[in-house]
């Protein structure tokens, strides 16, 4: 069966403290790994999306890397604007269809 | 207006009531999706819809109807809900469901309808 997991659930940083957010999956058909962003009351953000073991993006203090069982979400030096909730997801060859981890919750205080 | 707009965005009802969710995109997009986000839970997806044809139904209860007249717009559809389905409601869009480049599956999201059920 098809799985991701997101560690931890909940993250607590201070300013400048940098740290790591993990999503664990397994999966067939592998269409893409992405990364969303999602502030209280809004809808996520899209962010990364990976394909392939190896490949790396980032985005101002953010990067995003993938192997073949796992993706980390990098952060340098958080702000407290980063403080958000950060979702993965798997995507498929069919049917465009994207499965969703239960996010983990950065707070990132000054 | 840009992106994707649901509304309304707050929406309270009772278990007999009938109403309707309305998203739109104005990104030019030919896929779009219906989510639940419940609580501590991962989102679920409920619907696709593929240049307006439905795609995937991810075993919805039958008290949701969803309607996609245009790749423009789609509607959800809500009767004699239960309170168990208060949720957020997210719509989302991308330039099309599963083939079609590594840009294709992207997709962008509403900032969702919050439904409570009496």
């Amino acid at each position: 069966e098809d799985q991701v997991t997101q560690s931890p659930e909940a993250l607590r940083l201070q300013e400048g403290e940098s740290s790591s957010l993990n999503c664990s999956y397994t999966v067939s058909g592998l269409r893409g790994l992405f990364w969303y962003r999602q502030d209280p009351g809004k809808g996520p953000e899209f962010l990364f999306t990976l394909y392939s073991a190896g490949e790396e993006k980032e985005k101002e203090r953010l990067k995003a890397t993938l192997t073949k069982k796992e993706s980390f979400l990098h952060i340098t030096a958080p702000k407290p604007e980063d403080s958000a909730t950060y979702l993965c997801a798997l995507g498929y060859n069919q049917g465009g269809k994207l499965i969703f981890g239960q996010g983990t919750e950065l707070s990132v205080k000054p | 207006e840009t992106g994707v707009t649901q509304t309304p965005r707050h929406l309270v009802m009772g278990m007999t009531n009938k109403k309707s969710l309305k998203c739109e995109q104005h990104l030019g997009h030919n896929a779009m999706y219906w989510y639940k986000q419940s609580a501590k839970k991962p989102l679920e997806l409920m619907f696709v819809y593929n240049f307006k044809e439905q795609t995937e139904n991810n075993s919805v209860p039958s008290r949701f109807s969803p309607e996609c007249p245009n790749s423009s717009h789609l509607f959800l559809h809500l009767h004699t809900l239960q309170p168990e389905d208060s949720a957020l409601y997210l719509c989302a869009s991308s330039p099309r469901a599963g083939t079609g480049g590594k840009g294709a599956n992207i997709q962008y999201f509403g900032a969702g309808t919050r439904l409570s059920v009496l």
